[in-house]
C-alpha cells in the first residue's frame, strides 16, 4: 500500500505564481486534512475534507484554496503565493476517529 | 474553538531517567492522539486514545487520557537516545466539526 503520498516533494515558487500540491490515499479514508508546520509553531490545519465533495476551513485558511472532487484526493491551491508561505506542507488521512496518516511532505519555498 | 497546549516545548533529559510531557486541551474531545516526528521527516501514530482512563504503553513510551480534566500524558520510562525526536499530541473536535488540531510540540533530546 501507498498509504498517503504528496506530490511535488520539493518546490520553489515566485512571489504571485500559483501551484496546486496534490494528496493522494488509497486506504478508502472518509476525512483528509492539509497542514503547514513552521518552526515553533507545531502544526496548523489550513483546510480539511470530511467526505468526497466537502470542504471546511481549518485554523489558517486564509490564501489557500481546496477541492475533493474524488475521494481519494484532496488538492490544496495557493493561487497567487507569498514568502509568508514558504513552509512544509503535510496531508493527512483518516477513518472516522482512527489516528489520521501522513504524507512525506511538500517543502514549498516561495521567494 | 478546540486548542491544545504541549509542555514543556523542549525537554532534554539523561539517559536513564524517567520524565512526562503533558498535554492539556480546551474544549470536550473524548479523542486523544500522540505521534513522533524525526528531524526532516513525517509523523508517525503512536497512540490512540479513546476513551476517559484509557491507558496505552509502547515500549517505554505510556500514554494516558483523563476527560475530565482535559489532559493526555506521555510518560516516557528509562529514556534511550533513540527516543530523541518531537512528540505532538493531537485532540479531535467533534460534534460535526471534526478537526485535528495539534499541539506545538515537544523536542525531546537524551542524552548520555
Amino acid at each position: 500500500n501507498a498509504g498517503v503520498t504528496q506530490t511535488p516533494k520539493f518546490r520553489v515558487l515566485k512571489t504571485g505564481q500559483s501551484m496546486t500540491l496534490l494528496c493522494a490515499q488509497d486506504m478508502n479514508h472518509e476525512y483528509m486534512y492539509w497542514y503547514r508546520q513552521d518552526p515553533g509553531m507545531g502544526l496548523r490545519l489550513i483546510h480539511y475534507s470530511v467526505g468526497e465533495g466537502t470542504t471546511a476551513k481549518g485554523e489558517v485558511p486564509d490564501g489557500y484554496n481546496v477541492s475533493r472532487l474524488k475521494k481519494q484526493n484532496f488538492l490544496l491551491g495557493l493561487e497567487s503565493a507569498a514568502p509568508s508561505q514558504t513552509s512544509v506542507y503535510f496531508c493527512a488521512s483518516s477513518y472516522a476517529v482512527t489516528e489520521a496518516f501522513f504524507g512525506q511532505g511538500t517543502r514549498l519555498t516561495v521567494v | 474553538e478546540l486548542k491544545v497546549e504541549q509542555n514543556p516545548l523542549f525537554l532534554s533529559m539523561q539517559e536513564g531517567k524517567n520524565y512526562t510531557i503533558y498535554c492539556n486541551y480546551s474544549t470536550t474531545s473524548d479523542r486523544l492522539y500522540w505521534y513522533r516526528q524525526d528531524p526532516g521527516k513525517s509523523l508517525e501514530s503512536l497512540f490512540v486514545l479513546l476513551s476517559n482512563g484509557a491507558v496505552k504503553q509502547e515500549g517505554r513510551l505510556m500514554a494516558s487520557l483523563d476527560t475530565k480534566a482535559r489532559l493526555s500524558t506521555l510518560h516516557i520510562t528509562a529514556a534511550v537516545h533513540d527516543l530523541s525526536a518531537t512528540y505532538f499530541c493531537a485532540a479531535l473536535s467533534g460534534a460535526g466539526s471534526y478537526q485535528l488540531t495539534f499541539g506545538k510540540g515537544t523536542k525531546l533530546s537524551v542524552i548520555p
